[in-house]
């Protein structure tokens, strides 16, 4: 079975500081590859894609991610967050026959002090 | 456009009660799928429905029943609700092909007692 690992549990940052947290998923054959955003209170959200073509993907709030696939992970990024990015990041994947059934990493926390 | 509805928000059961969570969705998307969310452990798979009448159990079906009836809607029910099920519910649709992204509720909010 896969399962997607999310390395940091809580993350605590400054406005302006850069962001990245990491993802590692096993699984031998093609995925999709999915971040989600939930911010407090609210529901969970995409915030960027990876189904092919160039490995590095751009998604909203100026966040991206990269593919690397010889590594089995897909880190998300942002240059420089802010307060309003305070929120839960959940990486996901799942392989495309499985029709987007998704397993889910654990999450990780963050929070952007102002 | 309402999008994945979600009822009730919040719900505090007794051991052994019967409880139905409601999800219902106005995108006409053929999938949907339950999930509970915990501390630390990310979103586990219940159920989910590939479409009226087709359903399937995800990682984590014990004490969980769910029947799709119609395309809208895909309740989950907790026949006897146990402490380890106080959790936050949600629910998502999306449409059928590879390259679809999930669209979620609010969530329930369920304690246990």
């Amino acid at each position: 079975a896969q399962s997607v690992s999310q390395h940091n549990h809580h993350v605590i940052l400054s406005e302006a500081a850069s962001l990245e947290l990491g993802c590692n998923y096993s699984y031998g054959g093609t995925v999709n590859l999915f971040w989600y955003v939930q911010y407090p209170g609210q529901h969970l959200q995409l915030l960027l894609k990876y189904f092919s073509g160039d490995p590095l993907v751009k998604g909203i709030k100026g966040f991206e991610a990269e593919f690397i696939k010889s590594k089995f992970s897909f880190n998300l990024r942002k240059p420089s967050v802010q307060w309003s990015d305070t929120a839960e990041y959940f990486c996901a994947v799942t392989p495309p026959a499985a029709g987007n059934k998704l397993t889910f990493g654990g999450g990780t926390r963050v929070l952007v002090k102002p | 456009n309402a999008g994945v509805t979600q009822t009730p928000k919040f719900q505090v059961l007794k051991t052994g009660q019967s409880m139905t969570l409601q999800c219902a969705q106005d995108m006409n998307h053929e999938y949907m799928s339950w999930y509970r969310q915990d501390p630390g452990m990310g979103l586990r798979l219940i159920h989910y429905s590939v479409g009226a009448g087709i359903t399937d159990q995800g990682e984590v079906p014990n004490g969980y029943n769910v029947s799709r009836s119609t395309t809208e809607d895909f309740p989950l029910r907790l026949l006897s609700a146990a402490p380890s099920q106080t959790s936050v519910y949600f629910c998502a649709s999306w449409r059928a092909g590879s390259n679809q992204p999930q669209h979620f509720g609010d969530g329930t909010r369920l304690s246990i007692l």
